[in-house]
């Protein structure tokens, strides 16, 4: 029963690496969502899929890209890694919009 | 645009007092609302949900909230805190008509002392 998977849990980057964080949900769930958690900040929306083939922009996408291939995994990337996106990263997946957002355990993220 | 704010980043309570939690939203449509938990180093659990039933809406270790369309809140109350219920609280607000994105409060830290 693994419901939302993140990988890794923990990464350091230096400023201007790339890579990618891992999401992938087994609940069979068409909508799935990518947050960043900052201190005192709430949760911001960076990306978001409705279903396999389909993503758009959220809140806070500059710096990030996104794939959804299959209805399982929904990637977020990460290119030339500047210190503002040093922060906790979320990923979660939802049935249909009026039920609970399941979330992964977070991937916590250091630029330096 | 939908909004979401929790009155109060810290809340501090004694073991067995009552617990309030506030949150309002902002929308010109209905919305579906909802409060999670989350404890240190973990993801967010789903603690209950209003989904337009019953406005008095009772979750997991004892919460409830109650929806009040006039007043656009939807508080999370315990009558009596227990130590385990020490984490930060999130309200976030979602709906049909948006791909269910969800707008989260910025959060509220429950301290409970003994």
């Amino acid at each position: 029963n693994a419901g939302v998977t993140q990988t890794p849990k923990f990464r350091i980057l230096k400023i201007g690496q790339s890579m990618t964080l891992q999401c992938t949900q087994d609940m069979n769930h068409n909508y799935m969502y990518w947050y960043r958690q900052d201190p005192g900040m709430g949760l911001k929306l960076i990306y978001y899929s409705v279903g396999a083939g389909i993503t758009d922009k959220g809140e806070v996408p500059n710096g990030y890209n996104v794939s959804r291939s299959t209805t399982e995994d929904f990637p977020l990337r990460l290119e030339l890694a500047a210190p503002s996106q040093t922060s906790v990263y979320f990923c979660a997946s939802r049935r249909v919009p009026n039920t609970e957002a399941f979330f992964g355990q977070g991937t916590r993220l250091t630029v330096v | 645009a939908q909004s979401v704010t929790q009155l109060g980043s810290h809340v501090s309570v004694s073991e067995g007092a009552l617990v309030l939690l506030r949150c309002n939203y902002s929308s010109s449509v209905p919305p579906y609302l909802f409060w999670y938990v989350q404890y240190p180093n973990q993801g967010l659990q789903l603690l209950l949900k209003y989904t337009s039933a019953a406005t008095l809406v009772k979750g997991i270790n004892g919460f409830e909230a109650e929806f009040k369309k006039s007043e656009t809140s939807f508080h999370l109350t315990k009558p009596s805190a227990h130590m385990s219920d020490a984490a930060e609280y999130f309200c976030a607000v979602s709906y049909n008509t948006n791909a269910g994105k969800s707008t989260f409060g910025d959060g509220t830290t429950l301290t409970v002392k003994p």
